[in-house]
């Protein structure tokens, strides 16, 4: 079964310093998400991606994130100048119409020291 | 703004004791609400969707069914492979994303 896959697991960070997540949607999705989970929190959503460029983002996603579809088949997140309390589990969905479940990754450990 | 609540917080189960978990949700529009479980590490893994009330679905021991106010997850003579935290999302109408809530974290004990 076709499912989503993050790199790397784990990433750990210098605070200050610019980090890049990677995620590699389902192949025939069109629609593209960036979640992040804090230790023992909720999920909470920050961005939504469709028809390449930006369809939703929540107050979390500041100037300081970005994302992109560079080409085809994967889609990232950039975070520019990373703090402490960016500390967290980011996840990549995806789904293929905007009222299908999503589809989760497993997921990026992201730790800012 | 739309809201997610769960209960319980956690749920401690002897394997064959059937339970309810409950989500209930606050959004304006339910475009659909979403079950999924999530194992320690892991994403969440789709179970169910439900559109309007009085759906139910069935997958195993897990049935969801949904009123306008709540969705319930049944679990069935429950096994020890079902110990996981299980989260409720919504989707709104006018929006894209999902709003989840904490979770209920299950235990099946053997």
């Amino acid at each position: 079964e076709p499912e989503v896959t993050q790199t790397p697991s784990h990433q750990v960070t210098q605070m200050g310093q610019e980090v890049i997540l990677r995620c590699v949607p389902i192949s025939n999705h069109l629609y593209f998400y960036w979640y992040r989970q804090i230790l023992g929190q909720k999920v909470e959503f920050l961005v939504s991606f469709y028809n390449n460029e930006i369809s939703e983002k929540s107050e979390i996603f500041d100037d300081q994130f970005s994302v992109e579809r560079p080409d085809g088949s994967n889609f990232t997140l950039k975070i520019r100048s990373t703090k402490l309390e960016d500390s967290a589990m980011y996840f990549c969905a995806s789904r293929r119409e905007s009222n299908q479940p999503q589809h989760f990754g497993d997921g990026t450990r992201l730790s800012i020291l | 703004e739309d809201q997610v609540t769960q209960s319980p917080e956690a749920l401690r189960l002897q394997e064959g004791e059937s339970s309810s978990l409950n989500c209930s949700y606050t959004v304006s529009g339910l475009r659909g609400l979403f079950w999924y479980r999530q194992d320690p590490g892991k994403g969440p893994e789709f179970l169910f969707t439900l559109y309007s009330a009085g759906e139910e679905k069935e997958k195993e021991r897990l049935k969801a069914t949904l009123t306008k106010k709540e969705s319930f997850l049944h679990i069935t003579a429950p096994k020890p492979e079902d110990s996981a935290t299980y989260l409720c999302a919504v989707q709104a109408y006018y929006g894209q994303n999902f709003v989840f809530g904490p979770g209920t974290r299950l235990s099946v004990l053997p």
